[in-house]
């Protein structure tokens, strides 16, 4: 069955960076695009961008370019990302999704962002 | 980027009725190939959110029947025909025509 895990949670100061994975099964994770979404503490959702697992290529939102990267590694199936210059309004929840429609859903990395 | 508008924000439902969710976007999301590009997801408490209409009105695998996605251009409804207790959560309608992939500010479901 298809599955998205991701990593865990990560505490992290003000200036720093993170870097989330999301390890994909059940499906040949070269054939769907992976996309981020982040949701703040009792918000909605927010699409963040997409990285094409085949190719490489990714697309950002304009909110998060210059501070958002996406990546892949091809041999074990898994999608990163990274977010930096980390502030206090970046503490979320950051999910994976496959494809459009987001058809499976990683479970979350809950990302705190502190001093 | 493309607004999307949900009405209302908080829906309290007795089990057994129905509800109706609107989501209205400021530009059409018909594709000249016919498909309107709007999906609808459910997120229950403490979980992840998940898929429950694509392209507007086409139910997920394994979605009850008693939900149901209709309209077009920039008006779009989610129907659930009789609601159950299982259905209570924040239900966000998604445009999906551009890139720039934007959700509605989501609708919280609560059985009265």
């Amino acid at each position: 069955q298809v599955q998205l895990v991701q990593s865990g949670a990560e505490v992290k100061k003000p200036g720093a960076s993170v870097k989330v994975s999301c390890k994909a099964s059940g499906y040949t994770f070269t054939g769907y695009n992976i996309h981020w979404v982040r949701q703040a503490p009792g918000q909605g959702l927010e699409w963040m961008g997409w990285i094409n697992p085949n190719s490489g290529g990714t697309n950002y939102a304009q909110k998060f370019q210059g501070r958002v990267t996406m990546t892949r590694d091809t041999s074990i199936g898994t999608a990163y990302m990274e977010l930096s210059r980390l502030r206090s309004d970046d503490t979320a929840v950051y999910y994976c999704a496959r494809t459009i429609p987001f058809d499976y859903w990683g479970q979350g990395t809950l990302v705190t962002v502190s001093s | 980027d493309i607004v999307m508008t949900q009405s209302p924000l908080s829906l309290p439902v007795t089990p057994g009725e129905p509800a109706s969710i609107s989501c209205k976007s400021s530009q059409s999301l018909l594709h000249s190939n016919g498909y309107n590009y709007l999906d609808w997801y459910l997120q229950r408490p403490g979980q992840s959110p998940h898929l429950l209409i694509y392209l507007g009105s086409n139910r997920a695998s394994g979605v009850p029947d008693r939900f149901s996605g209709s309209g077009s251009g920039t008006d779009f409804t989610l129907k659930i025909s009789r609601v159950e207790a299982e259905d209570i959560g924040v239900y966000y309608c998604m445009q999906a025509l551009q890139i720039r992939y934007t959700f509605g500010q989501g609708t919280k479901l609560e059985i009265k």
